[in-house]
């Protein structure tokens, strides 16, 4: 079975500074997709970033991006210039052809 | 397109009572999830749909719990009888299953507390 660990559950950043954010994940697929989703206190899920896992380049999306390290099974999130508004629960999750697996998420504190 | 639509957003209910949870997917995604999100537990998926069939139920607690697709897109979460360590944030979240890079699209989640 798939799993996704997230082994921070806090992490706090200064305002403007670049937090990075780990998540591991296992699995015996080839093909898959890594996302990751942040969670706000109003609850909302909201998608960050994704990363195919066939790419070896790494996606990014603005100040969000990832480094994909295949071979390692680790897919971490860097967030730079940070925002208030970046203070949320951050969700890695990974895809194969089913079902999605979230990791237990870490709570990012953006400290002004 | 509205989203993800859950109902309702609250619900307080006393324990022994049957609990419904409500879905409707964003139209032309044919992949539904539910999920429970607690402080302890965090994110589970409880069961998931392809097509309206139920692929993956092995995260239901137990048989209190059933979940249903009565059409394409319009699933129901039900729990009969509830009891207090059911309180939780229930989020329903639909996608293509044709994609798999296609994220999962999530409601805005019922939170349920049961007293």
């Amino acid at each position: 079975a798939q799993t996704v660990t997230q082994s921070q559950p806090e992490m706090s950043v200064q305002e403007a500074e670049t937090v990075t954010l780990s998540c591991t994940y296992d699995t015996s697929e080839s093909d898959y997709y890594l996302f990751w989703y942040k969670q706000p206190p109003s609850r909302q899920m909201i998608l960050v970033i994704r990363q195919e896992a066939y790419k070896q380049q790494n996606a990014t999306e603005n100040r969000f991006s990832v480094n994909f390290q295949k071979a390692a099974k680790s897919f971490s999130l860097k967030i730079s210039d940070s925002q208030l508004g970046d203070a949320a629960m951050y969700f890695c999750a990974y895809r194969d052809a089913g079902k999605s697996t979230f990791g237990d998420g870490t709570t990012l504190t953006v400290k002004p | 397109d509205a989203g993800v639509i859950q109902s309702p957003r609250h619900e307080v209910t006393e324990m022994g009572q049957e609990v419904t949870l409500r879905c409707k997917l964003i139209s032309g995604h044919n992949s539904l999830f539910w999920y429970r999100q607690t402080m302890m537990r965090g994110l589970e998926l409880l069961i998931y749909f392809n097509n309206n069939v139920p692929i993956d139920d092995s995260g239901m607690p137990e048989d209190r719990f059933s979940a249903k697709m009565p059409n394409a897109s319009f699933s129901t979460l039900k729990i009969q009888p509830s009891e207090p360590r059911d309180s939780a944030v229930y989020f329903c979240a639909s996608s293509h299953r044709s994609g798999k890079n296609t994220e999962a699209f999530f409601g805005q989640g019922t939170r349920l507390t049961v007293v």
